[in-house]
């Protein structure tokens, strides 16, 4: 059973360009939910997400950040006019529903993209 | 707010000595789970253990255990007989009530030879 699958694993970007992260969600989970790491910090929440829907994505940036979970494909963590500030390890979870027996709801992390911003 | 609180941003141990990585936490939910990650050098996040809330015996995994106090909201992990690859990051975080993570700001953790 292949795990949490993300790429690509390294991500260079020129300032003012797009990142596109993409995350094939462990077989069987229809939940994903984002995470970005700063140098030398914990992950941070960013974005819930079903297939279709956004569930909670209070912990993403207001301005160019978006996500989506299609019906078909990986999900997407897009990043418009990416600034330097956005240079860290963006990790993806998945999961199976939470609550629905599968015992205590851990979510399974895939390898992370490393973005950098020059 | 739920939080979480490393303290040791380094530790260092001995081959083949035990360890003890500190994590307090903070919540007003009666419900919650408790994890700990290992993230080596390659940067991936390694489940090592689980400790639910209503759990009342302490999660014991391999040569990870988990000291669970829950009136002092600690949940210290200990890795007993440290090996030379145990040393990585180690991240303890917890998971509120519904689904979401937060995590500490992680303790480097090396191991001397």
């Amino acid at each position: 059973n292949a795990g949490v699958m993300q790429n690509p694993r390294h991500l260079v970007r020129r300032r003012g360009q797009e990142a596109r992260l993409r995350c094939s969600p462990m077989k069987g989970h229809s939940h994903v939910y984002w995470y970005r790491q700063l140098p030398e910090e914990g992950l941070k929440f960013m974005v819930y997400l079903q297939k279709e829907n956004i569930i909670d994505e209070s912990g993403m940036p207001k301005e160019r950040f978006s996500a989506e979970f299609p019906k078909e494909g990986p999900s997407i963590l897009r990043i418009q006019q990416v600034v330097r500030g956005d240079s860290a390890a963006y990790f993806c979870a998945s999961s199976p529903p939470p609550f629905s027996g599968s015992g205590y709801n851990e979510q399974f992390f895939g390898p992370g993209t490393r973005l950098t911003v020059l | 707010a739920q939080k979480i609180t490393q303290t040791q941003p380094g530790m260092f141990v001995q081959e083949k000595e035990a360890v003890t990585l500190d994590c307090t936490y903070d919540t007003s939910d009666q419900s919650y789970g408790l994890f700990w990650y290992k993230q080596p050098s390659s940067g991936e996040m390694i489940f090592l253990i689980y400790q639910g809330s209503y759990d009342e015996q302490n999660a014991t995994e391999g040569r990870y255990s988990l000291n669970f106090q829950k009136a002092r909201k600690s949940a210290n992990l200990v890795i007993s007989a440290s090996q030379l690859g145990d040393s990585a990051m180690y991240f303890c975080a917890m998971r509120d009530g519904t689904y979401k993570y937060i995590f500490g700001t992680g303790t480097r953790l090396k191991v001397l030879a």
